[in-house]
Parts: C-alpha cells; sequence; structure tokens
C-alpha cells in the first residue's frame, strides 16, 4: 500500500535559522497535504499543492511539490518558536489520507 | 469557518466501562468523518471512516465491536470505546472532511483518554 515518509523525525533549530523538512511517498500523488500541530493540540491544515513542481508560500514558509508528484518539501526561513509543533505530509490514499510520521521541531533561542 | 468540535475533551474511566465520545460539525455538513488515534509523540493512526448514514469502514486491526461509530446526522458522529481497557489509553481525534474540494480534513481538539 501507500507509504509516506517524512525525514528528520526532529528538527532542533536555532531561532533565527532556515531549515527543510522532506516528505516522499511511495506513490505518485494526485495532491500533498501539510498541517501543523502544535504541541498538546491537534492537527490544523495549512495548504495543500496540486501541480507537479508547484511552489506556494506562507509568509515564511515554502511549500513544494516534485516534479513527479511523489516528494514534498516545507521550508521555513528565519526560524521563530511560534513554529515550534510537528509538521505531517499527507496524501490521497482512495478516500483516505495517509500521513506521514511528522518531522517534530523545537525551537532553541 | 469548517470548526470541529469534540467532546470530552479528556475523560477518565475505570477499565471494563464504555465512554463515547462525540464529533460535531459546527459551521458545515460533514458526510464523512475520520477517527484516528495518537500515541505520544506518532503519527495519526487511522481507526475508521464514518459515513453518514452507513456503517463505517474500519482499518485493518481495528475492532469494530470494540470501537463502536455512529454516524447518525450530518453534523455528529460518535466513537464508543466499549469495556475499555489501560491499554485503549490515547489521544482520540476526528476530523471531517472538506467540502471545497480540495479534501483537506478539519480536525476537532481531540479527546484525551484515560483507563486506569
Amino acid at each position: 500500500g501507500q507509504q509516506v515518509m517524512q525525514i528528520p523525525q526532529y528538527q532542533h533549530v536555532q531561532e533565527g535559522e532556515d531549515f527543510t523538512t522532506y516528505c516522499n511517498s511511495s506513490t505518485t500523488l494526485s495532491n500533498i497535504q501539510w498541517y501543523k500541530q502544535r504541541p498538546g493540540g491537534h492537527p490544523v491544515f495549512l495548504i495543500q499543492l496540486v501541480k507537479s513542481g508547484e511552489v506556494k508560500k506562507q509568509k515564511r514558509l515554502t511549500f513544494q511539490f516534485g516534479e513527479a508528484k511523489k516528494n514534498s518539501s516545507l521550508h521555513i526561513t528565519a526560524t521563530q518558536t511560534t513554529d515550534v509543533g510537528t509538521y505531517f505530509c499527507a496524501g490521497p490514499n482512495d478516500y483516505k489520507l495517509s500521513f506521514g510520521a511528522g518531522t517534530t521541531v523545537t525551537v532553541r533561542a | 469557518g469548517a470548526v470541529v468540535s469534540q467532546h470530552p475533551s479528556w475523560v477518565i474511566c475505570k477499565s471494563g466501562t464504555s465512554v463515547k465520545i462525540e464529533c460535531r460539525s459546527l459551521d458545515f455538513q460533514a458526510t464523512t468523518m475520520f477517527w484516528y488515534r495518537q500515541f505520544p509523540k506518532q503519527s495519526l493512526m487511522l481507526m475508521a471512516t464514518s459515513n453518514e448514514g452507513s456503517k463505517a469502514t474500519y482499518e485493518q486491526g481495528v475492532e469494530k465491536d470494540k470501537f463502536l461509530i455512529n454516524h447518525a446526522s450530518l453534523t455528529l458522529s460518535t466513537l464508543t470505546v466499549t469495556s475499555a481497557h489501560p491499554e485503549d489509553s490515547s489521544f482520540y481525534i476526528c476530523s471531517a472532511a472538506g467540502t471545497s474540494g480540495k479534501r483537506e480534513q478539519f480536525f476537532g481538539p481531540g479527546t484525551r483518554l484515560t483507563v486506569l
């Protein structure tokens, strides 16, 4: 079955630095979605990418969908303490979503 | 828009009792809702898909007789953990499928279940 993998599992970042988290699917995806879960909270939908090679920005967050539509990345610039949390990518699997294991981000001031 | 609520937010129960968790879409109609289970520092594990007016579709390995799902209306789905045991202690989260065509999911705040 479809598998969605994310790396790294943990990302410890100095405040102000940039980092990237990666998502890879075992199958071609019709779209890729990204969610953020703050500590103690629930996942919140961030964005969906549909087109091959698509790039979308949300302030300091840049999301990219690979040309083959099997991988995606999330790049955060100038990391802030508000970026703390776990970022999940998810790909449609029939009527469901297959979630990656998530990248948990911690920030040191 | 797209607000999903869950009740209760946390519950502590004795082993052997049953616990019902409600999931409501507050400002939209959700024909499809999903129930997930999340262990600490782990990803979301889909338990079942709840469809209004029909039987839920359970994922492999999830006992349908233990985790009863009822989706009686377009805004309410319930999950009942029957004869709960300590190993059922977990964070249970529901989500509702969006209606914009994007197929994104809107998550409830979750219910933390502790079985003593």
